[in-house]
């Protein structure tokens, strides 16, 4: 059972350029949640989808950022016109159930570059 | 409001050194889980370890343990022994009734040989 993948690893955009990062959750799970981590610091919420359906997003940019998970095929966190202070690791969870859960997995992350 | 406090932001210890991190939590939900994650130079979030608000027992794994104590709410974590390829961030996190997984700002920890 494979575990949540993420993909690109690392990303490189030059300043106004679209960054689409990808995540695909573990085998069964329903519920994904995007992470995002600034260099030295903690881990921040972004927002909450089960399929089709944003559930939570509290934590998103209110502009450039968007996230979608569809019906078949990865959840999409998309950043349009990217800027320096967008550069960080984007870290995407799953799990099978809702919140509060124990059993929320992370994928190895995205880190986006900014140039 | 902060919802998990790791009040030590670096810790260097030399090996074979015990060692403690700290972590505070504040939640008004009866049920809720704590999170121990690693997270090497490399980047990637390694789990150490969940509980539910339920249970208070205290854990060891190898060199690892951790103490619970909801009258202090807190879930510190105790690596005995140090070695080199402890040095990490460790992040503390809980996960309550609303949507995401707070974290704390992390301890840097480094052993220095």
């Amino acid at each position: 059972n494979a575990g949540v993948m993420q993909n690109p690893r690392h990303l490189v955009r030059r300043r106004g350029q679209e960054a689409r990062l990808r995540c695909s959750p573990m085998k069964g799970h329903s519920h994904v949640y995007w992470y995002r981590q600034l260099p030295e610091e903690g881990l921040k919420f972004m927002v909450y989808l089960q399929k089709e359906n944003i559930i939570d997003e509290s934590g998103m940019p209110k502009e450039r950022f968007s996230a979608e998970f569809p019906k078949e095929g990865p959840s999409i966190l998309r950043i349009q016109q990217v800027v320096r202070g967008d550069s960080a690791a984007y870290f995407c969870a799953s799990s099978p159930i809702p919140p509060p859960t124990d059993e929320q997995y992370f994928g190895p992350g995205t880190r986006l570059t900014v140039t | 409001a902060q919802k998990v406090t790791q009040a030590q932001t670096e810790i260097s210890v030399v090996e074979k050194e015990d060692v403690t991190l700290d972590c505070v939590y504040e939640t008004r939900d009866t049920t809720y889980y704590l999170f121990w994650y690693k997270q090497p130079p490399s980047g990637e979030l390694v789990f150490l370890i969940r509980r539910n608000s339920f249970d208070e027992q205290n854990e060891i794994s190898g060199r690892y343990s951790w103490n619970f104590q909801k009258s202090t709410s807190s879930f510190n974590f105790t690596i005995t022994a140090s070695q080199v390829v402890d040095s990490a961030v460790y992040f503390c996190a809980l996960s309550e009734s609303n949507n995401d997984m707070r974290f704390g700002a992390g301890t840097r920890l480094t052993v220095k040989p």
